[in-house]
C-alpha cells in the first residue's frame, strides 16, 4: 500500500519561499509509469493542480503559477519536493502530494499539510 | 486551459434517494475524466476514472457516464457516508484542472 506524507513549515512570510517535502513509502518514486504531483486546496475551496514530476526529473507545471514553482526528486530518500517562491496570502492552502499513472488521475494522496502565508 | 464546470454547486438529497451530479468541460476531453469524493476533513478519494470505470473498492452504487464535454456521476441510493463534496478532473491535456465541486448534503 503506497503512502505519502507531506511535511514542511506551516507558516511562511509573504515574499518568501514555500518549501515542502513528500515522503513516499510502500512504493518507489523511481518506478516506471508513475508520476508525482502536487495539488493544493485553499480552505473551503476547490482543488488546484500545481505540477508533476517523473522519475527522470521531467516536470510539468501549471501555467497559473508561472516560474514560481519548482519540483524535484530525491530518489535515494524516496522523497519529492516543492518550492514556491514569492508567496502571497493567495498561496495559503492545504498542499497535497499525489500519485498518478500515465493517465493523470490521482489514485493515492497524502494527508495534506496546511501552509499559511502571513507576516 | 480546459475549464471544468460542475452543477449544481450544492444539492440536498434524502438518504436512499438517487443523486445525479454534472460536470461539463469547455472543450472535448473524450473520456479523460475522473471523479473524486472528499468527505469533511479528509483527503480526496478517487471514485471513477475513464469517465465510467470505478476505482478499486468503490461501491457499485457509484457510476459515471458521458464523453466529449458532458459527464455525470450517479449515486444510486445515498448512504450516510456519501454526503461529501465531489470533484471532477480532466486529464486530456495540460494543465490538469478540476471542477469547482458539488456538495451533496442531507435533506
Amino acid at each position: 500500500q503506497v503512502q505519502l506524507q507531506e511535511s514542511g513549515p506551516g507558516l511562511v512570510k509573504p515574499s518568501q519561499t514555500l518549501s515542502l517535502t513528500c515522503t513516499v513509502s510502500g512504493g518507489s518514486i523511481s518506478s516506471d509509469n508513475y508520476f508525482w504531483s502536487w495539488i493544493r486546496q485553499p480552505a473551503g475551496k476547490g482543488l488546484e493542480w500545481i505540477g508533476r514530476i517523473y522519475k527522470n526529473g521531467d516536470t510539468r507545471y501549471s501555467p497559473s503559477l508561472g516560474d514560481r514553482v519548482t519540483m524535484s526528486l530525491d530518489t535515494s530518500k524516496n522523497k519529492l519536493s516543492l518550492r514556491l517562491t514569492s508567496v502571497t496570502a493567495a498561496d495559503t492552502a492545504i498542499y497535497y502530494c499525489s500519485r498518478s499513472g500515465d493517465r493523470y488521475y490521482f489514485d493515492y494522496w497524502g494527508q495534506g499539510t496546511l501552509v499559511t502565508v502571513s507576516s | 486551459e480546459i475549464v471544468m464546470t460542475q452543477s449544481p454547486a450544492t444539492m440536498s438529497v434524502s438518504p436512499g434517494e438517487r443523486a445525479i451530479l454534472s460536470c461539463r468541460a469547455s472543450q472535448r476531453i473524450n473520456s479523460y475524466l475522473a471523479w473524486y469524493q472528499q468527505r469533511p476533513g479528509q483527503t480526496p478519494r478517487l471514485l471513477i476514472y475513464g469517465a465510467s470505470t470505478r476505482a478499486s473498492g468503490v461501491p457499485a452504487r457509484f457510476s459515471g457516464g458521458g464523453s466529449g464535454t458532458e459527464f455525470t456521476l450517479t449515486i444510486s441510493s445515498l448512504q450516510s457516508e456519501d454526503f461529501a463534496v465531489y470533484y471532477c478532473q480532466h486529464y486530456f491535456n495540460w494543465p490538469l484542472t478540476f471542477g469547482g465541486g458539488t456538495r451533496v448534503e442531507i435533506k
